[in-house]
């Protein structure tokens, strides 16, 4: 299995507090990923980096922000938790972005519980 | 919104082929098919990805169309293992970073 780890596995917390997230890797993989899962939508993409300091929005970033200063962890913010924020979010590497290689391996997931 | 149709649900006796497919009719020259899986709550493993040509692995073949608009995720023998939802998804072409999934098959392999 892939070396990543999610921390907190698990928290519950109360409207408009700060979170955050954390994803560590030991693969040296360049690019990491933050999506959300929710009942009926699937796996969405928050956030994308594709080297250290380096990232994207994606698809449902708004309320969230990530940062990326070491190659191993990328973080995940929610300046101010809100209830439609409750979610599985998992973490995920590649060692490339695209081009066939672009093989994603997942952390088993963090759940988050807004209040 | 995801880019790929495939049917939310499917049966499959054990031990027979579990025959999978998806639509991706707005695929690009340069993207990749992925197929993953999620077994109850974890988090999703990669299964297979192909271009053009047919793969296999360990764990299953891909079957791509030649208009490449579709393809067939085909796992040779099903276990009550292999119950779990399936995600079709294309992308990781030149410059692309995304892969977007979007709700998949729920494959439930029966007894």
């Amino acid at each position: 299995d892939a070396g990543i780890t999610q921390s907190p596995r698990h928290k519950v917390t109360e409207t408009g507090t700060p979170v955050t997230l954390r994803c560590h890797q030991t693969e040296n993989h360049r690019y990491m990923y933050w999506y959300r899962q929710d009942p009926g939508h699937g796996l969405r993409l928050i956030h994308y980096s594709y080297g250290v300091k380096d990232t994207d929005k994606g698809e449902v970033s708004d309320g969230y922000s990530v940062s990326r200063s070491k190659t191993e962890d990328f973080l995940l913010t929610l300046e101010s938790a809100t209830s439609s924020q409750t979610s599985v979010y998992f973490c995920a590497i590649s060692l490339a972005g695209g081009g066939g290689t672009g093989e994603l391996f997942f952390g088993e997931g963090s759940r988050l519980t807004v209040l | 919104d995801a880019k790929t149709t495939q049917p939310p649900s499917m049966d499959c006796a054990e031990g027979r082929a579990a025959n999978l497919p998806c639509n991706h009719s707005t695929i690009s020259g340069n993207e990749y098919v992925y197929w993953y899986r999620q077994i109850h709550s974890q988090g999703p493993q990669y299964i297979i990805h192909g271009l053009k040509n047919n793969e296999t692995n360990e764990m299953a073949s891909l079957i791509i169309t030649e208009d490449r608009k579709s393809s067939t995720l085909i796992l040779p023998h099903a276990t009550l293992r292999d119950t779990a939802v399936y995600y079709c998804i294309f992308g990781g072409g030149a410059g692309s970073y995304q892969l977007t999934f979007g709700k998949g098959t729920k494959l439930s392999v029966i007894p």
